[in-house]
């Protein structure tokens, strides 16, 4: 299986909205509500943003949120700050106990 | 506090072996399923495998597959990665994660990461 298709890159100035796009097909992405997405900040440990393709974990700052159309899921990070700017990554359950990842977007805060 | 902290990285001659280990705290690990996800130099975050919480079921990536087996000890809080006929396009950092739904029977999700452990297989 083909891993998520994401834009390499994305930005925005401070306290805009930016939104990334997670593309997958009916077997994975369109298929369950199992979307999730990470950041990852230069040599650290991804850290979990977004499950269930909108469900926040507690800590998270209600500036990040998640959706999904079709076989596209998003997320958009409003307000954007500086610590914002990092990796991320979208991932979705593939059926028959398989997990994808997305390649990857890097937000830049300009 | 929740934390994971793997251990057990190197250099490994290709078709070499490896095993890793992510000791557990901070939480009842036996409840949880685990995985191992990692990344290679400059690249994404890659699946590895998943272990249900009991240790019954384990499920791998295709590119790994018949080659790493993932395995847990309840009793010491502890989810290992035995690793063999290693290849050089298995360099990465290895991160061990817990899923996040209590009892999950699939990789769904991960709320918790360690800070890994890198893998180098080279001759």
């Amino acid at each position: 299986q083909s891993a998520l298709t994401q834009p390499p890159s994305a930005s925005g100035s401070p306290g805009q909205s930016v939104t990334i796009s997670c593309t997958g097909t009916t077997s994975d992405v369109g298929g369950y509500n199992y979307v999730s997405w990470y950041q990852q900040h230069p040599g650290k440990a991804p850290k979990l943003m977004i499950y269930e393709v909108s469900k926040r974990p507690s800590g998270v700052p209600d500036r990040f949120s998640g959706s999904m159309s079709g076989n596209t899921a998003s997320l958009t990070v409003s307000g954007l700050q500086a610590e914002d700017e990092a990796d991320y990554y979208c991932s979705s359950y593939a059926g028959s106990n398989n997990l994808l990842f997305g390649g990857g977007t890097k937000l830049t805060v300009l | 506090q929740v934390q994971l902290v793997e251990s057990g990285g190197g250099v490994v001659q290709p078709g070499g072996s490896l095993r890793l280990s992510c000791a557990a705290s901070g939480f009842t690990f036996s409840s949880y399923g685990m995985h191992w996800v990692r990344q290679a130099p400059g690249k994404g975050l890659e699946w590895v495998a998943f272990i249900r919480y009991d240790g019954s079921n384990k499920y791998y990536a295709d590119s790994v597959k018949g080659r790493f087996t993932i395995s847990r000890d309840n009793s010491k809080n502890t989810l290992y990665l035995q690793m063999n006929s290693l290849r050089v396009e298995d360099t990465a950092v290895y991160y061990c994660a817990k899923e996040t739904g209590l009892y999950s029977s699939s990789p769904v999700d991960m709320d918790v990461w360690g800070r890994g452990t890198t893998v180098t297989v080279s001759s």
